[in-house]
């Protein structure tokens, strides 16, 4: 139990669903990142979110939409995704103060679009 | 941009081998991370090193910043040790968690 709770584990949509990807902490942290993880290819950084302001956003498609309502708490909607957007998808917190950037994970998401 | 390599990116191994994972980088960091990803998908720290040797049960992880180089040893290998192993570096200009630079992993496997 690392502190960064993900749901749902697994998700299968088609290219012209709508979903939503959850990520909750309660570990006090003031940033929130999503992460893609494919097959082969190392972890790619998403989003951030650093005290719910959005501080970058590393040039990902606008089908994937992010939200951050509060600090303990992110959101990755997905909308007319395609087949290569299939990927394990990644929540992560941190303390910013801390610049050794250690990163807490959550178990991730595994998404199949079809 | 700091390019992270890992090496061997598999391998497998017998239970009770001496296993040694690699990784350099191409920039200098103020510091190296070393996770642990199963294959549920999580990953957690196994190891945060900016100088020097540390040590966690059969867990050994050393850094030479001279030689941006960095290791991560396990000893008496078990099965349960079965993972994929990513090294992740912190670069000066980066600083905080949005400057990781992560390797493409070494996945581990440890046969009974």
């Amino acid at each position: 139990e690392t502190g960064v709770t993900q749901t749902p584990r697994h998700l299968v949509m088609g290219m012209t669903n709508k979903k939503s990807l959850k990520c909750e902490q309660h570990l006090g942290h003031n940033a929130m990142y999503w992460y893609k993880q494919s097959a082969k290819k190392p972890l790619e950084l998403m989003f951030v979110y650093n005290f719910k302001e959005q501080t970058e956003n590393n040039s990902v498609p606008s089908r994937f939409s992010p939200e951050c309502p509060n600090s303990s708490h992110l959101f990755l909607h997905l909308h007319t995704l395609q087949p290569e957007d299939s990927a394990l998808y990644l929540c992560a917190s941190s303390d910013i103060w801390t610049i050794t950037g250690e990163l807490f994970f959550g178990e991730g998401s595994r998404l199949t679009v079809l | 941009k700091n390019e992270v390599e890992q090496s061997p990116q598999n391998l497998t191994a017998q239970e009770g081998e001496f296993i040694t994972i690699n990784c350099s980088y191409s920039v200098g960091i103020s510091a190296l991370h070393w996770l642990q990803q199963h294959p549920g998908g999580g990953i957690v720290s196994l190891f945060m090193l900016s100088s020097g040797k540390k040590k966690h049960g059969r867990l050994i992880a050393t850094i030479n910043i001279q030689e941006k180089h960095s290791s991560l040893h396990i000893t008496a290998s078990h099965p349960r040790d079965s993972a994929v192993y990513i090294c992740a570096v912190v670069s000066y200009s980066g600083g905080g968690a949005d400057g990781l630079t992560f390797g493409k992993g070494t996945h581990l496997i440890i046969q009974p």
